[in-house]
């Protein structure tokens, strides 16, 4: 059973940073590409950044780049999400979600985490 | 905001079908990039429901259909059921964005 599991999401202040966690199991995490993405409070989804199973590519939407860095440990069978500079419209929960496709221009998320959330305020 | 435009609610009795649109442009859904549906059941995360347009993983009803023509994708819910009641979202790629990019959701109410 495939699992994914976030962890790190606090209450950070405006210009903080914060580092996201998350395990997965229940498949060979180091074939595929995964992804973070987040919801707003009452909001809809918005994609966040893509990592290719090695590590080697990563992408990033326009509203977190230069800010965000997504990164993997296959070793550990982790995803992290390093997040700084953070604003007010980083408030959100947090997914992480793992890549059905080939983490290509047809990518899909055929699972997804319970998600963790970061509220940022002062 | 979202570069998908999805109606914002659509409702319908138990057993009644009921179409969501998913309208797009020439940088995404026109440029033959693949859509994907998703539901969010009230207070839990996303689920995938259709990938590549029209297929179904497995252990999603039959009841859920997927297609796509031009610029739009819909999904379809047959024999609408009280547990369909969720939020749904659309989701493909975007060139000029060169990112992926989701749908404005749409609320399911069965009544």
């Amino acid at each position: 059973e495939v699992q994914l599991v976030e962890s790190g999401g606090v209450v950070v202040q405006p210009g903080g940073s914060l580092r996201l966690s998350c395990a997965a199991s229940g498949f060979t995490f180091d074939d595929y590409a995964m992804h973070w993405v987040r919801q707003a409070p009452g909001k809809g989804l918005e994609w966040v950044s893509l990592i290719s199973w090695d590590g080697g590519s990563t992408y990033y939407a326009d509203s977190v780049k230069g800010r965000f860095t997504i990164s993997r440990d296959n070793s550990k069978n982790s995803l992290y999400l390093q997040m700084n500079s953070l604003r007010a419209e980083d408030t959100a929960l947090y997914y992480c979600a793992k890549g059905g496709g080939y983490g290509d221009s047809q990518e899909y998320f055929d699972y997804w985490g319970q998600g963790t959330l970061v509220t940022v305020s002062s | 905001q979202s570069v998908l435009t999805q109606p914002p609610s659509v409702s319908g009795a138990p057993g009644q079908r009921v179409t969501i649109s998913c309208t797009g442009s020439s940088s995404n859904i026109g440029a033959g990039y693949d859509v994907h549906w998703y539901q969010q059941l009230p207070g839990t995360a996303p689920k995938l429901l259709i990938y590549g347009n029209s297929n179904r993983p497995s252990g999603v009803p039959d009841r859920f259909s997927g297609s796509k023509s031009g610029t739009s994708a819909s999904l379809a819910i047959s024999g609408l059921q009280a547990e369909d009641e969720a939020d749904y979202y659309c989701q493909s790629y975007d060139s000029s964005l060169s990112g992926y990019v989701f749908g404005t959701g749409t609320k399911v109410t069965v009544l």
